[in-house]
């Protein structure tokens, strides 16, 4: 079964900084998805990015990248230039290629950004 | 545009009593359907997907059922709640292609029953 760890106590973070939420995983497929979702109180599901098991390139949208070392199963999201708004609940989910390629999620990491 | 809607935001239910929650999807058409379940301060369960009408695949045990009348229409439902179906409840849409590649989700329905 696949399964997503991320195992970082709530985070608080200095505005403009620069902040790294872990993720590693556990799978047997050779093509799988990775996505990080962000949860502000609101409770919707924002979706950050993504990285395929065979992008070679790690992935980048704006402020966030995705550090990406498929030897070690891990897919660390980078944010960069925290702002006030970031602060929310971060989850990383994996999609399997076979079945209902359903998303697997972790248990999440929540961020607070202070002034 | 292709969006996700989901009714209702917050619903109060007594325990014993049904449910019936909705998503529709539009822009689209024979979307891979799923419906996830958030317990406080947890992350995604998975409780049903659908790749079309009347296909249903259910990953819990449990006392909710899924339906899918329409091609962009999942439905979530029960005959009696009972407390441990308090949550977070989710719908999402897979996204098969384009910039946007992933899953879109719903705006949630916060559900609790008492």
């Amino acid at each position: 079964a696949q399964k997503i760890t991320q195992t970082q106590p709530g985070m608080f973070v200095q505005e403009k900084e620069a902040v790294t939420l872990d993720c590693t995983y556990d799978t047997s497929d050779q093509s799988y998805g990775l996505f990080w979702y962000k949860q502000p109180s609101s409770g919707e599901m924002i979706f950050l990015i993504y990285q395929g098991s065979y992008d070679e390139q790690n992935a980048t949208e704006g402020r966030y990248s995705l550090n990406f070392q498929k030897a070690r199963k891990s897919a660390n999201l980078v944010i960069s230039a925290s702002q006030l708004g970031d602060s929310a609940m971060y989850f990383c989910a994996m999609r399997v290629s076979y079945g209902n390629n359903r998303l697997a999620f972790g248990k999440g990491n929540q961020v607070v950004v202070i002034p | 545009s292709q969006t996700i809607h989901q009714w209702p935001a917050t619903l109060v239910q007594p325990v014993g009593s049904p449910l019936s929650l909705e998503c529709t999807v539009e822009g689209t058409s024979n979307p891979n359907l799923y419906w996830y379940r958030q317990a406080a301060g947890r992350g995604l369960q998975l409780l049903f997907y659908s790749v079309g009408i009347g296909q249903i695949s259910s990953e819990v045990p449990q006392n909710l059922s899924a339906s899918r009348p329409q091609d962009r229409q999942f439905i979530l439902s029960s005959k009696k709640l009972l407390l441990s179906d308090s949550g977070f409840y989710l719908c999402a849409w897979r996204r098969w292609k384009g910039s946007n590649y992933g899953y879109t989700f719903g705006s949630g329905t916060r559900l609790t029953v008492v």
